[in-house]
């Protein structure tokens, strides 16, 4: 069973569009996080949220827009996609804020033309 | 602000070899040390970890090991096979789960 599932797995869209990549853990995990890794493997932590809260919110443009329906669930909505938001963005969860292993999802590539 | 630094950016050994990364982290107040395995194209995948109340952690070929007075941590893997080829990531933490990465080493283990 796949334990951090994200999809999809490829994304391939033109410049100005809207986008949306989901993610779904089944390990009962309460904290969820959104990573961008960009094209020099740079892992940098984009949002959180502990029970649907928003937890951290880093200097990320507001194109991009976190959802999540409930604690199992963190979604990532993206608005008029720029060149620059090309990147693989990696889904992770963990037990709760105080239990800091996280475990990622597959991680999706976004390219945006 | 928070920061982490990782050295090499590059490793190449040889299989049998020992090999070492090493990373210093900015913010005297992490409390949390994980380290990170990411084969190509794959996603990143905890391998060891170390808290601040523990000076060196070990798990079969890799250990950790933690200066929290220079604010260093280093990975050590020891008799290096291929298949230990990847890029490693260090990172630390604070409460509330915020992982600052360092940037990365590509460990190449030749046969």
């Amino acid at each position: 069973d796949t334990a951090v599932s994200q999809t999809p797995k490829y994304l391939v869209t033109q410049m100005g569009n809207d986008k949306s990549i989901k993610c779904e853990q089944n390990l009962g995990h309460d904290t969820m996080y959104w990573y961008k890794q960009d094209s020099k493997k740079f892992l940098k932590i984009m949002f959180s949220y502990n029970n649907k809260e928003l937890i951290i919110n880093e200097t990320v443009p507001n194109r991009f827009s976190p959802k999540s329906p409930d604690k199992a669930h963190l979604n990532l909505h993206i608005n008029s996609l720029e060149l620059g938001d090309s990147a693989v963005y990696f889904c992770a969860s963990s037990q709760d804020l105080a239990t800091p292993e996280q475990y990622f999802g597959p991680g999706t590539r976004l390219t945006v033309t | 602000g928070e920061n982490v630094e990782q050295h090499p950016s590059t490793l190449s050994v040889q299989e049998g070899d020992s090999a070492v990364i090493k990373c210093t982290y900015s913010d005297s107040a992490s409390n949390y040390f994980p380290w990170y395995k990411q084969e190509l194209g794959k996603r990143p995948q905890l391998i060891i970890d170390i808290r601040s109340n523990v000076g060196e952690k070990k798990d079969q070929r890799i250990a950790v090991t933690l200066n929290k007075t220079a604010k260093h941590f280093s990975l050590h893997i020891t008799e290096t096979q291929p298949e230990d080829s990847a890029v490693y990531f260090c990172a630390a933490t604070l409460l509330g789960g915020k992982l600052i990465f360092g940037q990365g080493t590509e460990l190449s283990v030749k046969p």
